[in-house]
């Protein structure tokens, strides 16, 4: 069983769509990602929550919005996409206490044309 | 905040050389540390962590790191690098308090040479 998956893999849309990556962790963790990596292959954080709370909430477009159903699922929805959002996108998990790694996804290639 | 930072932004090894990819963090508390290697156009894999005790500590593929908290720096070694271990090398730092902060470092980039 994959513990963190994303869906889509990949992603090609226009400008101007609007449209949601999903994630689900199966690992009981409290605490869900998202992060930007750039054509640089720089980790930006854009979001943390932790127990369906928004924590982190870095400075991102406002078009931007995570989703968080429950604690298993961290979605991620974007509207009016422009042609700066294309990068991979990650979500990430991690347990509230303990010593433990986060865990990630295999991420989604948006590309917006 | 925390933060981590990765001087070296790309490095060149010859295959068969040893490696040292440093790192260096800022946090208040003991600082549970990690290294990620992303090879291209795949996900992350853990390839190491430090969360407390004995300071050098082993990972997958050969690598190993040290943490120094003198120096607040966790830098990942390899003693005889392979072609297979070209790829994108993470330091990250998360807090250990309930809301866990993980913090990249910019990454550095790995050539590896025949």
């Amino acid at each position: 069983d994959t513990a963190v998956s994303q869906t889509p893999k990949y992603l090609v849309t226009q400008m101007g769509n609007d449209k949601s990556i999903k994630c689900e962790q199966n690992l009981g963790h409290d605490t869900m990602y998202w992060y930007k990596q750039d054509s640089k292959k720089f980790l930006k954080i854009m979001f943390s929550y932790n127990n369906k709370e928004l924590i982190i909430n870095e400075t991102v477009p406002n078009r931007f919005s995570p989703k968080s159903p429950d604690k298993a699922h961290l979605n991620l929805h974007i509207n009016s996409l422009e042609l700066g959002d294309s990068a991979v996108y990650f979500c990430a998990s991690i347990a509230g206490t303990g010593n433990t790694e986060a865990f990630f996804g295999q991420g989604t290639r948006l590309t917006v044309v | 905040a925390q933060s981590v930072t990765q001087p070296d932004i790309h490095i060149t090894v010859s295959e068969g050389a040893s490696l040292e990819l440093r790192c260096n963090y800022s946090y208040g508390a003991t600082p549970y540390l990690f290294w990620y290697v992303q090879s291209p156009g795949q996900g992350l894999q853990l390839l190491l962590k430090y969360f407390s005790g004995d300071t050098l500590v082993q990972g997958i593929k050969g690598f190993e790191a040290e943490f120094k908290r003198s120096q607040s720096s966790f830098n990942l070694r390899k003693p005889s690098v392979h072609w297979s271990d070209a790829a994108e090398y993470f330091c990250a730092v998360v807090s250990s308090g309930s809301a866990r902060q993980l913090t990249f470092g910019s990454g550095t980039q790995l050539t590896v040479l025949p």
